[in-house]
């Protein structure tokens, strides 16, 4: 079965940090682009961030730019996002989601106290 | 950054009955060299991740019901339910995959009448 699992989230203060994982099964996990998309409560969606299947191009939304690394280990099946000088406005469920986009995870909530 | 606009911002339609939800996109999606529109729709139920509809424009999704239909080209596309069912009821979302990022619509809140 085609699987995403995203862990990671929790609760964080203003300013902190936290590291996102997303543990993929049942594909080629090096043969896609990965994203993470995340989804503010009661909000629509934003996409955040894209990575090549090798990792030589990464993408980002304004937003986190300078502040999120996204990242992979292909050998480990899994996709990362690191998140730094975490602002309340980064409160969402945060979602991996596989190249083409079918293909989603259930999401991990990061909370950012002020 | 293109920017994706849907109208309506909610809809609510009778059952049996079809819904449209449009989306516009601030400059052009269309990729001349494959002809092809990079702009996809989904759907997003309470508690659940977005599920894909349509790709390309036009083309569903393995297993997406016929009763689905994307429609347009360049900047216009419509998202078409035919015969609105119960479970249809959801959020509905346009993305382009033209730039990155891959910008969304706002979101179309679909509902029964």
């Amino acid at each position: 079965e085609v699987q995403l699992v995203e862990s990671g989230g929790g609760l964080v203060q203003a300013g902190g940090a936290l590291r996102l994982s997303c543990a993929a099964s049942g594909f080629t996990f090096g043969n896609y682009w990965m994203i993470w998309v995340r989804q503010a409560p009661g909000k629509g969606l934003e996409w955040v961030a894209n990575i090549k299947q090798d990792g030589s191009e990464r993408y980002y939304v304004d937003s986190v730019r300078g502040r999120f690394t996204i990242s992979r280990d292909n050998a480990k099946n899994s996709l990362y996002l690191q998140m730094n000088s975490l602002r309340a406005e980064d409160t969402a469920v945060y979602y991996c989601t596989r190249g083409g986009y079918s293909v989603w995870g259930q999401g991990t909530l990061v909370t950012v106290s002020s | 950054d293109i920017v994706m606009t849907q109208s309506p911002d909610s809809l609510a339609v009778s059952l049996g009955e079809r819904a449209t939800i449009n989306c516009k996109s601030s400059q052009s999606v269309l990729y001349s060299s494959n002809n092809k529109n990079y702009l996809a729709w989904y759907q997003q139920k309470p508690g659940q991740p977005p599920k894909l509809l349509i790709y390309w424009a036009s083309t569903r999704d393995s297993g997406v019901p016929d009763r689905f239909s994307g429609s347009g080209s360049g900047t216009d596309f419509t998202l078409t339910v035919s015969g609105l069912q119960a479970e249809d009821v959801a959020v509905y979302y346009c993305q382009q995959y033209y730039n990155t990022p891959h910008t969304f619509g706002q979101g179309t809140k679909l509902e029964i009448k």
